[in-house]
């Protein structure tokens, strides 16, 4: 299975920050990377798609890129209701496996 | 606007098989474009996809699970199915049905609200 590792696992951050988070596959899976956010209680909800594509409806304060085997999810100004946990996938070979998450948190 | 939403037992006993429906509404199951996947999440943890099924009945499921599972589909109920047998308490998690869509590569953009199910005698 290809293993995708996100970093960090946490964060602290107040509105208006630019926030990064980091997702490394352990082997390429060209730009097939999805990053989900979930919310407690709720199910995980798409935001990009193939590394940068945005999801329809989505904010354009999220933005997705790529470089090599690293791929990145960026929200340029954090707002209240981004705090939560974001998961990266890859969609590229069965079985579709997930990055173990990262928690966005009020600083 | 595509919707899902998972019904079944909130409770397994364990080494028994637990079935969970996915009804999907404002689409069909049987368009021939789209898979549809179940995932699971066991409280505070990641997630992990246990299969898909496509139209024609062709499958695929996650090896470290493919022993124990079946996924199926009823095309006139508009619904699809899982059951994972022999369960025990680390198959406890809430479990989701999604629909896999595809633009060179494969990606959930519909969810269930998911549902939680306990493995516990």
């Amino acid at each position: 299975d290809i293993q995708m590792t996100q970093s960090p696992s946490s964060l602290s951050a107040s509105v208006g920050d630019r926030v990064t988070i980091t997702c490394r596959a352990s082997q390429s899976i060209i730009n097939y990377l999805n990053w989900y956010q979930q919310k407690p209680g709720k199910a995980p909800n798409l935001l990009i798609y193939t590394a940068s594509s945005l999801q329809s409806g989505v904010p354009s304060r999220f933005s997705g890129s790529r470089s090599g085997t690293d791929f990145t999810l960026t929200i340029s100004s954090l707002q209240p209701e981004d705090f939560a946990t974001y998961y990266c996938q890859q969609g590229y070979l069965s079985p579709w496996t997930f990055g173990q998450g990262t928690k966005v948190e009020v600083k | 606007q595509v919707q899902l939403q998972e019904s079944g037992p909130g409770l397994v006993k364990p080494s028994q098989t637990l079935s969970l429906t996915c009804t999907v509404s404002g689409g069909s199951i049987s368009s021939g474009y789209y898979y549809w996947s179940w995932i699971r999440q066991p409280a505070g943890k990641g997630l992990e996809w246990i299969g898909r099924i496509y139209t024609s009945g062709s499958t695929n499921y996650n090896p470290s699970l493919k022993s124990r599972v079946t996924i199926s589909e009823d095309t006139s109920k508009n619904q699809f199915s899982l059951k994972l047998s022999s369960v025990t308490a680390a198959d406890t998690a809430v479990y989701y049905c999604a629909r896999d869509n595809y633009s060179s590569g494969w990606y959930q953009d519909f969810w269930g609200q998911g549902t939680l199910v306990t493995v516990s005698s």
